[in-house]
């Protein structure tokens, strides 16, 4: 049985950076791609980016600038970070296992709710 | 990137009725499309993938049809499970991009 669990700071201030990491356990950590998505409270799913294994990544435009996805295969768990976030940031924040790259989403993270608050 | 749209974005409904979603794509996804239905509180679910392919353990009473740029996700007879907002999400191209959302209530 595959399972996401996910961790990081809840709430930020303006201007710091989000960091989230994603373990998984149970299935193979290779042959898929790992994928970060957020959904603001309220709102619809946002795609943010996905890593593989090998650490070949793919960024949404709209936010490339500002994420890095990184890999740590030693222990199956991948993070993300988001830099200079704003109030627009505040979302939960899914990681999700994609079949292949750019593709869709069987296994889910329970989320987290982060909150970028002065 | 590839425009999802979802109709309606509301749908009230009743346990029994049939029930017809629909994705429009601002360019041809071929059968590039996936369903989630996603609850309050939790991570979206898997229906469907390739436009019309169940996923294992999803009820037979979803299903999906549609290609190029139009899609339905159809509930034959709904049950009170259902009640949820569903979501399309196409794969094919990056930026990999979801519908808004369609919210199914209980009429």
């Amino acid at each position: 049985q595959v399972q996401l669990q996910q961790w990081g700071a809840g709430l930020l201030k303006p201007s710091e950076t989000l960091s989230l990491t994603c373990a998984v356990y149970g299935g193979s950590f290779s042959g898929y791609y790992w994928s970060w998505i957020r959904q603001p409270p309220g709102k619809g799913l946002e795609w943010i980016g996905e890593i593989n294994r090998g650490g070949d990544t793919n960024y949404n435009p709209s936010l490339k600038s500002r994420v890095t996805i990184s890999v740590d295969t030693s222990k199956n768990q991948f993070s993300l970070r988001l830099s200079s976030v704003t109030a627009a940031d505040t979302a939960v924040y899914y990681c999700a296992r994609g079949v292949a790259s750019g593709s869709f989403y069987h296994y889910w993270g329970q989320g987290t709710l982060v909150t970028a608050s002065s | 990137d590839i425009q999802m749209t979802q109709s309606p974005s509301t749908l009230s409904a009743s346990v029994g009725d049939r029930v017809t979603i629909t994705c429009r794509a601002s360019q041809s996804i071929s059968s590039w499309l996936a369903w989630y239905q996603q609850k309050p509180g939790r991570a979206p679910k898997l229906l469907i993938d390739k436009a019309s392919s169940l996923e294992t353990g999803v009820p037979s009473r979803f299903s999906g049809s549609g290609s190029g740029t139009e899609f339905t996700l159809t509930i034959s007879s709904l049950q009170p499970d259902d009640f949820a907002t569903y979501y399309c999400q196409q794969y094919k191209s990056y930026s990999l991009t979801f519908g808004g959302g369609t919210k199914v209530e209980i009429k």
